[in-house]
């Protein structure tokens, strides 16, 4: 299986701060890489797919980049409404693994 | 607009088998390159991807779960249908199913779109 390692597991930040999460792959995956946002009590949501691609619907504050083994989800301007956990997905190969998501929080 | 919507027992027992169903609408199963995957998630846990069945028929499943797992498809009821044998307590969590949309470009593979809002299963006896 391909192990999804996120980093940080959790930070905190303040209103309009740039906010940088990172996901590792254990293999290349080539741009096979989703971002998830979820909510307490919530469905995850889907942010980014293909590694760079917006979700139709998904404002242009967030953004994906990377390649093979490295990606990063970007928040530009952090909003109130963006305080949640953020999960990372790999789907080149099986089984679909997550990471252990990141907690982003009110400072 | 796609909608998905899981539906099952909120408690079953150990042993016992789960059955639980995706009934979705805004798209169609006989479509080229759609599938819909299931993925659940412990209380305060990540999320865990279990199976995912294709247009075609193909399913995949998480190969620590494989012996326990089956999903199928019924396209004329817009449904999918992921079972679960010899339940623990362990595989209590929040069960979702998601659309996998067909690729629309190929350098920009799809990946999960529209989730259910999921279902709680407790095993407990």
């Amino acid at each position: 299986d391909i192990q999804m390692t996120q980093s940080p597991s959790s930070l905190s930040a303040s209103v309009g701060d740039r906010v940088t999460i990172t996901c590792r792959a254990s293999q290349g995956i080539s741009n096979y890489l989703a971002w998830f946002q979820q909510k307490p009590g919530k469905a995850p949501k889907s942010l980014i797919y293909a590694a760079s691609s917006l979700q139709s619907g998904v404002p242009s504050k967030f953004s994906g980049s990377g390649s093979g083994t490295d990606f990063t989800l970007t928040i530009s301007s952090l909003q109130p409404e963006d305080f949640a956990t953020y999960y990372c997905q790999q789907y080149n190969s099986y089984p679909w693994t997550f990471g252990q998501g990141t907690k982003v929080e009110i400072k | 607009q796609i909608t998905l919507k899981e539906s099952g027992p909120t408690l079953v027992k150990p042993t016992q088998t789960l059955t639980l169903t995706c009934t979705f609408s805004g798209f169609s199963l006989s479509t080229s390159g759609v599938g819909v995957g299931w993925i659940r998630q412990p209380p305060g846990k990540a999320l865990e991807w279990l199976a995912l069945i294709y247009w075609d028929d193909d399913k995949r499943y998480s190969p620590s779960l494989k012996s326990r797992l089956t999903i199928t498809k019924d396209t004329s009821k817009n449904q999918v249908v992921l079972t679960m044998t010899n339940m623990d307590p362990v595989d209590t969590a929040t069960y979702y199913c998601a659309h996998r949309p067909q690729d629309i470009v190929v350098v920009e593979p799809a990946a999960f779109d529209i989730w259910g809002q999921g279902t709680m299963v407790t095993v407990s006896s």
